[in-house]
């Protein structure tokens, strides 16, 4: 099994509709993160999580909203989907302290029409 | 606050060529910095991380040395293979304050290797 599972991997959904997306991991890591990725933009943070009871915002967290239902699950929803946050997005989770990096899960392609 | 820039892609480039993909950074601190790669319908896998000044990075034969005189960390590989053909992002990891351990990514470069 994958250190960091995303589920679904695909999805399309209609505008308007509420749509999760999961992620859990097996990295016992109690920090976790949610990246959007477009096209020549890079990776931009959604939220993160350093522990189950400390969420944050991240530079793009608008339309969005979390859930960290355990150490090891992260959710994150779209209240009301809306085409312009068609996108890859991607689940990460770390340990504390500047050297680690990041552990990456597959990625969940989400088409909002 | 904590920034990274890479150089403009996409890279194209023949089966053995030569391989620089440039990364400045603006930090507080002595950050960590970390090269990634993405290989088609993949997530970002880690590739080589440096942790302090003229560490050198190095993993399936690509490398990177950490520069701070010129806040750099240029990722290279002598000879390149069409599999290495991804999106590579650089990144740092934060020291100061809500940054601390949180990685600020480059906006990513393509690099497409032909046979």
């Amino acid at each position: 099994d994958a250190d960091v599972t995303q589920t679904p991997r695909n999805r399309i959904t209609k505008t308007g509709k509420r749509i999760m997306l999961e992620c859990s991991q097996t990295k016992g890591h109690d920090r976790m993160y949610w990246y959007r990725q477009d096209p020549g933009l890079g990776l931009r943070l959604i939220y993160y999580s350093f522990d189950v009871k400390d969420i944050n915002k991240g530079e793009i967290s608008d339309g969005y909203s979390v859930s960290r239902q355990a150490q090891a699950k992260f959710s994150l929803s779209l209240e009301s989907a809306i085409p312009n946050q068609t996108a890859l997005y991607f689940c990460a989770t770390s340990s504390p302290g500047r050297t680690y990096g990041y552990t990456f899960g597959s990625g969940t392609r989400l088409t909002v029409v | 606050g904590d920034s990274v820039t890479q150089m403009e892609g996409p890279v194209t480039l023949s089966e053995e060529a030569f391989l620089t993909i440039n990364c400045t950074y603006t930090a507080t601190g002595y950050p960590s910095l970390f090269w990634y790669v993405q290989y088609p319908g993949e997530g970002l896998q880690l590739l080589l991380k440096a942790t302090k000044a003229d560490d050198k990075g190095s993993n399936k034969g690509f490398e990177a040395t950490y520069r701070k005189e010129t806040t750099s960390f240029h990722l290279e590989k002598g000879s390149v293979q069409v599999s290495d053909s991804a999106v590579y992002f650089c990144a740092l990891s934060g020291t100061g304050g809500t940054s601390y351990g949180k990685l600020t990514f480059g906006q990513g470069t393509i690099l497409t290797v032909h046979p």
